[in-house]
């Protein structure tokens, strides 16, 4: 079992819409989640982080935790083709020295 | 801020040369990572120093790569004979000490082996 695992999509919405993305994760203990937007020969950039559960909002961007379920979620509101790009989850290791990356969702918001 | 800074960006090299990659982490930064990254995949952990130290090596990294950070600032990555099975993207990242502080990429230095 892979310690987190997204769907790899590619995932379409029109413009305007909400677009959806999640995550599992195998290790109980993690702390810290982290969302990364990856374009197409780019390197990762952050986007969010989380570490509580419940819901943190930053701009169209809602991050969603539930550590019972082990599952953590990424909401892009209002998408725009800007948004079209590979949405990578990490989860820090419980030691607090190793990120575990999905393998990613591919996102493409058609105008 | 000046930002992970990794060198060179592109490197083709010929199946059995060497190569060494750099990084320049964030200067506050005292944790620093190597991952690599082929098409379609997630990050792919490869080692980590804190400081000066490397603290952990992946099991899949093979004797033919070796990472130093003299001094705890910038790190390098070599690989040794490589092979077509080594053209990737490496990623170099920092993060500052905090248990919950997040990775910082560089752009990365794509590998191509020939």
């Amino acid at each position: 079992q892979k310690e987190v695992e997204q769907n790899s999509g590619p995932l379409s919405v029109p413009e305007g819409a909400i677009a959806s993305l999640n995550c599992t994760y195998s290790d109980r203990g993690s702390q810290s989640f982290f969302w990364y937007r990856q374009y197409s020969g780019k390197s990762p950039e952050l986007i969010m982080f989380i570490y509580s559960n419940g819901d943190k909002e930053d701009g169209r961007f809602t991050a969603q935790l539930n550590k019972a379920s082990q599952y953590v979620s990424l909401l892009i509101r209002d998408s725009q083709p800007s948004d079209s790009a590979t949405y990578l989850c990490a989860v820090k290791s419980i030691t607090g020295n190793q990120f575990y990356f999905g393998t990613g969702t591919s996102l493409t918001v058609i105008p | 801020d000046t930002g992970v800074s990794q060198d060179p960006r592109h490197k083709i090299t010929k199946r059995g040369q060497n190569v060494t990659f750099r990084c320049d982490p964030i200067s506050e930064h005292n944790r620093l990572y190597w991952y690599r990254q082929t098409l379609g995949q997630g990050p792919e952990f490869l080692t980590y120093f804190q400081n000066e130290a490397q603290l952990e090596k992946s099991r899949l990294l093979s004797d033919r790569f070796s990472a130093e950070r003299p001094k705890g600032s910038f790190s390098t990555l070599e690989i040794q004979r490589t092979e077509q099975g080594d053209s990737a993207m490496y990623l170099c990242a920092s993060s500052s000490r905090g248990s919950n502080s997040p990775l910082h990429f560089g752009n990365g230095t794509r590998l191509t082996v020939t």
